[in-house]
């Protein structure tokens, strides 16, 4: 089944305490994101990766990092969590890179909490 | 960015057609209109697209303006599990801004 995973579903940390959120996508897509949702803010993007070890930044890169190894994986990570980075995190990922018409895919979504 | 206007929220009873519209007055010769949708407690699903005509496909249609400064999403006969925020967004090279979207409820 064509999908994107997420994990882990569900997290519960401590400030400063380093964590990795992986994203898998199996149809070979090009393009990856990452986006976080919060109340009244709506969805927006972190992180995007055009192909592999291409990466940029989105519209709210402060205190993310993100990797492309290879083109099925784009962890997400936090090096020291702080409690604004509670929220909902989705994982995203479309077939083509710079194509204003194809579909994107979503993962399940990733809630986290930084305590 | 250009930018989409969307009405907070919206009813409709089962089994009726529901026209979702969505005001896109910025809007540049080569963006596409994208609708998504998120269900409760899901990610955001993509629905329909288009560039300058009208599409339709197993979900929805999708009508856009002459002029291309709006566009209306239809669901032909809504169902409860209809019941979602629905997002239009102009997509210019994957680029997705969401909005406030417009939650539509659904009533048996």
């Amino acid at each position: 089944e064509a999908q994107v995973t997420q994990n882990p579903r569900y997290l519960i940390t401590v400030t400063g305490k380093k964590l990795t959120v992986t994203c898998s996508q199996n149809m070979n897509h090009e393009y990856m994101s990452w986006y976080r949702q919060d109340p009244g803010l709506g969805l927006r993007q972190i992180y995007y990766s055009m192909n592999v070890e291409v990466t940029d930044k989105g519209d709210v890169p402060e205190g993310y990092k993100v990797s492309r190894k290879e083109k099925r994986n784009f962890p997400l990570i936090l090096e020291s969590p702080s409690p604004n980075q509670t929220s909902l995190y989705f994982c995203a990922s479309s077939l083509f890179s710079g194509s204003s018409y194809n579909e994107q895919f979503f993962g399940p979504g990733t809630r986290l909490t930084v305590l | 960015d250009a930018k989409t206007t969307q009405p907070n929220s919206m009813e409709s009873n089962e089994e009726e057609p529901v026209h979702l519209p969505c005001n896109h007055s910025t809007i540049s010769g080569t963006d596409y209109i994208h609708w998504y949708r998120q269900l409760p407690s899901q990610g955001p699903e993509y629905v329909i697209h288009g560039l300058t005509s009208n599409v339709n496909n197993r979900m929805a249609s999708l009508a856009i303006a002459e002029d291309r400064k709006s566009s209306t999403l239809i669901l032909h006969r809504a169902t409860l599990r209809d019941a979602a925020v629905y997002y239009c967004i102009l997509n210019a090279g994957n680029m997705l801004t969401f909005g406030g979207g417009t939650r539509l409820m659904v009533k048996p």
